[in-house]
C-alpha cells in the first residue's frame, strides 16, 4: 500500500538557521506532491506543489522543495528560518492511479527560537 | 473570499448522540473531503466526493455518514457518538481529487 514517511517529527531551530524536512513515499508511479502547513490553532494551508516539470518548486513564504524521483523524496527547505515558522508540516502524496490515493505524513513540528 | 467554512467551531456531545457537521465551499471546486486530525497520526480520511452526486469512504468511515447535498455543501454526521470520535474534524475541497486542497478551519469535537 502507499505510504508517506515523515521521519523526524520534532525539529527545533534558532531563528537564521536553515531547515530541510524529509519527506519519503512509497509509490513507483506518477505522483503529484504537496506540502502544507498547519500554524498553531489554525486549519492546515497549503505551501507548495509539484506536478511536473523543474523537480525545484518554490511556494510561499520563501519554501521551496525537491522532487527526486529516484530517492521518492520531496524535501521542504527554507535557508532562514523565522520564529513565525513555528507550525507543523504536513506531506501529501496523490498517486495518479486513477482511483483517489492522496495520502498525508503524519507531520513535523517544528519550534523556532527566537 | 470565504474558502470553505465549516460549521461548528467547538462541539461537545454525549457518548450515543447525534450530531452534523457542516461544511460549504464557495470557489466551486468539485471534490470535497473530510478528515480526522488525532496527535501523532497525522490527517485520516473519513469520506471524501469526487464530485456531486458522489461519495465514497475513505480510511477511517466507520461510524460516520455523509450527505453531498449539492456542489457547495458536504455535511458529516455521526450517528451514535463515541469517545473514540473525540478529535477535530476538517473539511477541505479541491478542484480536482489530484490538485491542492482548501481546508476550512475545523470542528473540535469532544464526546464525553
Amino acid at each position: 500500500a502507499q505510504s508517506v514517511s515523515q521521519h523526524n517529527h520534532h525539529v527545533i531551530l534558532s531563528e537564521a538557521a536553515s531547515l530541510e524536512l524529509g519527506c519519503n513515499y512509497s509509490y513507483g508511479g506518477t505522483v503529484n506532491l504537496f506540502w502544507y502547513v498547519q500554524y498553531p490553532g489554525q486549519h492546515l494551508q497549503l505551501l507548495l506543489k509539484y506536478f511536473s516539470g523543474d523537480p525545484l518548486v518554490k511556494g510561499i513564504k520563501g519554501f521551496e522543495a525537491e522532487f527526486i524521483k529516484s530517492k521518492f523524496s520531496f524535501n521542504l527547505r527554507k535557508p532562514s528560518v523565522q520564529w513565525s515558522d513555528t507550525a507543523e508540516y504536513f506531506c501529501a502524496v496523490n498517486a495518479l492511479t486513477g482511483t483517489y490515493k492522496y495520502i498525508f505524513g503524519t507531520g513535523t513540528r517544528l519550534k523556532v527560537l527566537a | 473570499n470565504a474558502g470553505v467554512t465549516q460549521t461548528p467551531k467547538f462541539q461537545v456531545l454525549k457518548t450515543g448522540q447525534s450530531m452534523t457537521l457542516q461544511c460549504a465551499q464557495d470557489m466551486n471546486h468539485n471534490s470535497m473531503y473530510w478528515y480526522r486530525q488525532d496527535p501523532g497520526m497525522g490527517l485520516r480520511l473519513i469520506y471524501y466526493s469526487a464530485s456531486e452526486g458522489t461519495t465514497d469512504k475513505g480510511e477511517v468511515p466507520n461510524g460516520y455518514n455523509v450527505s453531498r447535498l449539492n456542489k457547495r455543501e458536504f455535511s458529516l454526521r455521526l450517528e451514535s457518538a463515541a469517545p473514540s470520535q473525540t478529535s477535530v474534524y476538517f473539511c477541505a475541497s479541491s478542484e480536482r481529487t489530484d490538485y491542492g486542497y482548501t481546508f476550512g478551519s475545523g470542528t473540535r469535537l469532544t464526546v464525553v
